[in-house]
């Protein structure tokens, strides 16, 4: 079976980082990404790694280690519309049509 | 870049109708769409996938005789559901492999379906 785990829930001020973890054991693995979904709306790509390392893009960042079945999202300076779900999916093929879904983090920005 | 457009983006419909989703490709050719559900607050459920020219895959659990998926030509995927009840309520997002690669999926704007 496939198995993505990550946080349920996360809290963060205005101005700070935040990390969210995402944990993946599956059948393959062709790349990992993080997607941000604000509530009733379709999920928006935020970052792509198939590599071990970290891609950086702006205030957003993302680490993969594919020994360890690990990958984090980096966010800096959070915004209040940073607000909203964080989905961790691995593509587990060549093919890139077969994704898995991570349950999502919902991350909450306090003023 | 690359849009995948979907309608209605939110239906109410009474239990015993039936209500039809669809999903376009405005820039590309969608040879396969994937349909998936997602309740409040949780994650996003493949249900099924459509190819064109063949039968849609549907996944464990997944009723196909109550989610009719059509994939009509290279732009174009519906999805039906069938006398509607009110645990169908749910969101519905389609989503497509498309450029610019690899990036993934891309997604429609999902329907927020009500059935009461």
């Amino acid at each position: 079976g496939q198995n993505i785990d990550q946080p349920t829930e996360m809290t963060a001020t205005e101005g700070a980082i935040v990390q969210i973890n995402c944990t993946y054991q599956t059948s393959g693995f062709n790349g990992l990404f993080w997607y941000q979904q604000h509530a009733g709306e379709a999920p928006t790509f935020l970052s792509y790694n198939v590599l071990d390392g970290l891609e950086e893009k702006g205030r957003f960042s993302s680490f993969l280690s594919r020994s360890k079945g690990y990958s984090y999202l980096l966010l800096k300076e959070l915004q209040m519309k940073d607000s909203a779900s964080y989905l961790c999916a691995v593509r587990l093929d060549n093919y890139g049509q077969n994704f898995v879904f991570g349950p999502g983090t919902r991350l909450s920005v306090l003023p | 870049g690359a849009v995948v457009s979907q309608h209605p983006s939110r239906v109410i419909c009474k239990s015993g109708t039936s209500v039809k989703i669809e999903c376009r490709s405005l820039d590309f050719q969608a040879t396969t769409m994937f349909w998936y559900r997602q309740f409040p607050k949780k994650s996003l459920m493949l249900m099924a996938t459509s190819n064109e020219g063949s039968k849609a895959t549907y996944e464990q659990g997944v009723e196909k005789d109550k989610f009719l998926i059509n994939h009509a030509s290279l732009t174009l995927s519906t999805l039906t559901v069938t006398s509607a009840h009110p645990e169908d309520s749910s969101f519905y997002i389609c989503s497509a492999p498309g450029p610019p690669r690899p990036y993934g999926y891309t997604f429609g704007s999902g329907t927020r379906l009500t059935v009461v």
